[in-house]
């Protein structure tokens, strides 16, 4: 049972419009959601993440939604670059059990 | 510079030995973790440790064991046990209630 989806395996956008990459989940204990970047053979780098207090949080080009009552929340890059071109996981976790839960990610390729 | 750093990068094994993979950090964390990354799949928990000498198992814990007897070491061993073994494996560490910080991943291949 998977409890984090992220049903768009791929997005393709042109350069400095706007990217809008998707997540679901199921477990509504989850309380804290995060966002990551990964490239190929390295590790995934953290972006943005937001409580279940908060519905946006925002961090430069990179924005997160969070609706609690959707179980959905999305990351939006403005303007979306060359370089944002990766593959970006969602996380959740429920408060105090250290165990984050991601998603299988969406590639999203920038194209300039 | 701080850090968690995987070693080696890639490890080549034969099918039915153990291997270990190494994870250390240098942050202070008190949290480690260990993922798996398979194409499609995501990245799934293997198993994780709150405390030194404490653990628990993930979702995918069959096939491998973890020790934590030192606060900035966390290694894996994965065991004959491990059906498909073959993977990039990542760790991570944190600190509670805060985003995990990865290392850069050792790709093993069993054959």
């Amino acid at each position: 049972d998977q409890q984090v989806k992220q049903n768009s395996p791929s997005l393709s956008v042109q350069e400095g419009r706007i990217s809008i990459l998707n997540c679901d989940y199921t477990n509504s204990m989850f309380d804290y959601f995060l966002w990551y970047k990964k490239y190929p053979a390295e590790g995934p780098t953290f972006l943005i993440s937001i409580s279940s207090i908060k519905d946006k949080n925002e961090d430069g080009r990179f924005t997160v939604f969070l609706n609690k009552s959707a179980k959905h929340l999305s990351l939006h890059i403005v303007p979306s670059q060359p370089g944002d071109s990766a593959v970006y996981f969602c996380a959740a976790e429920t408060s105090g059990t250290y165990k984050y839960i991601f998603g299988t990610g969406t590639r999203l390729k920038v194209l300039a | 510079d701080g850090g968690i750093t995987q070693s080696p990068k890639y490890l080549f094994r034969k099918e039915g030995q153990n291997v270990t993979l190494s994870c250390e950090q240098n942050l202070n964390h008190d949290a480690m973790y260990w993922y798996r990354q398979d194409p499609g799949q995501g990245l799934r928990l293997i198993y994780y440790s709150q405390i030194v000498n404490d653990f628990q198992k993930g979702d995918i814990a069959e096939g491998y064991s973890v020790s934590r007897e030192k606060k900035e070491s966390f290694p894996l061993t994965v065991t004959s046990a491990q059906k498909n073994p073959t993977a990039f494996y990542l760790c991570a560490s944190n600190r509670a209630r805060s985003p995990l910080h990865f290392g850069n991943g050792t790709r093993l291949t069993v054959t």
